[in-house]
């Protein structure tokens, strides 16, 4: 199993801003990945944290907007920039441990973000 | 994109009633999981099904991975208050190894 923390856990910020989320896991792990649950919705993955080259985006989603960082098998940051009030979601970490097929994927606790 | 129908959108039952709730696509998919999302946290896995026809439970749980590999469904039985969440179905297959698509979800409310 693996568990993963989340920082911070919420925030309020202001339009035109930045703020960066990181996520810890306590083991390595194989795969990370960021998923955005706007209010009342579903999870949509945004990217793929690959560690030591660039993330791997969905379709709709830039690293210009959603740059992310991933220097280690434990730990990965998305940063949300120049936010804006459609940005406020709560974001998500999650990790696959060993790249098995039957892997579970886990996911953070979760950053809850306002944007006013 | 993909995209899957998940049923119902809510439910209110009454404490020891039994639910069912399904998602369906129209894509064939090799994994099928279900996961339970309780107020500010991330999702848990409930169950992850492999094989077509596959038939799993866990404790009052059961979930089916349909023939077609298009469907799934989720039973709990005997429901309890710790059972109201957010259930989501969700799919991974193929390349997209990893990548999850989430179901709408099923907002769970069960009464004493």
């Amino acid at each position: 199993s693996a568990v993963i923390s989340q920082k911070p856990s919420r925030d309020i910020c202001q339009r035109g801003t930045s703020l960066t989320i990181q996520c810890q896991v306590d083991s390595q792990v194989t795969m990370m990945f960021w998923y955005r649950q706007q209010p009342g919705q579903s999870l949509t993955l945004i990217a793929t944290a690959n560690q030591g080259s660039e993330a791997t985006y969905e379709s709709g989603f830039v690293i210009d907007k959603f740059p992310i960082s991933r220097p280690n098998l434990t730990f990965s940051t998305l940063t949300v920039s120049n936010m804006s009030p459609e940005d406020s979601s709560i974001y998500l970490c999650s990790v696959v441990t060993s790249g098995s097929i039957t892997d579970t994927q886990y996911f953070g606790p979760g950053t809850r973000l306002t944007v006013l | 994109g993909q995209q899957l129908n998940q049923s119902p959108q809510s439910m209110f039952i009454q404490e020891g009633e039994d639910v069912s709730m399904n998602c369906t696509s129209s894509s064939i998919f090799n994994t099928w999981l279900w996961y339970k999302q309780d107020p500010g946290e991330g999702p848990v896995l409930l169950i992850a099904l492999y094989k077509a026809g596959e038939l799993t439970s866990n404790g009052r749980l059961t979930a089916q991975f349909g023939i077609t590999r298009k469907d799934s469904f989720l039973n709990i039985s005997a429901s309890i208050p710790s059972d109201v969440g957010i259930y989501f179905c969700a799919v991974t297959g193929g390349t997209s190894y990893g990548k999850l698509t989430f179901g709408q979800g099923t907002i769970l409310t069960v009464h004493p």
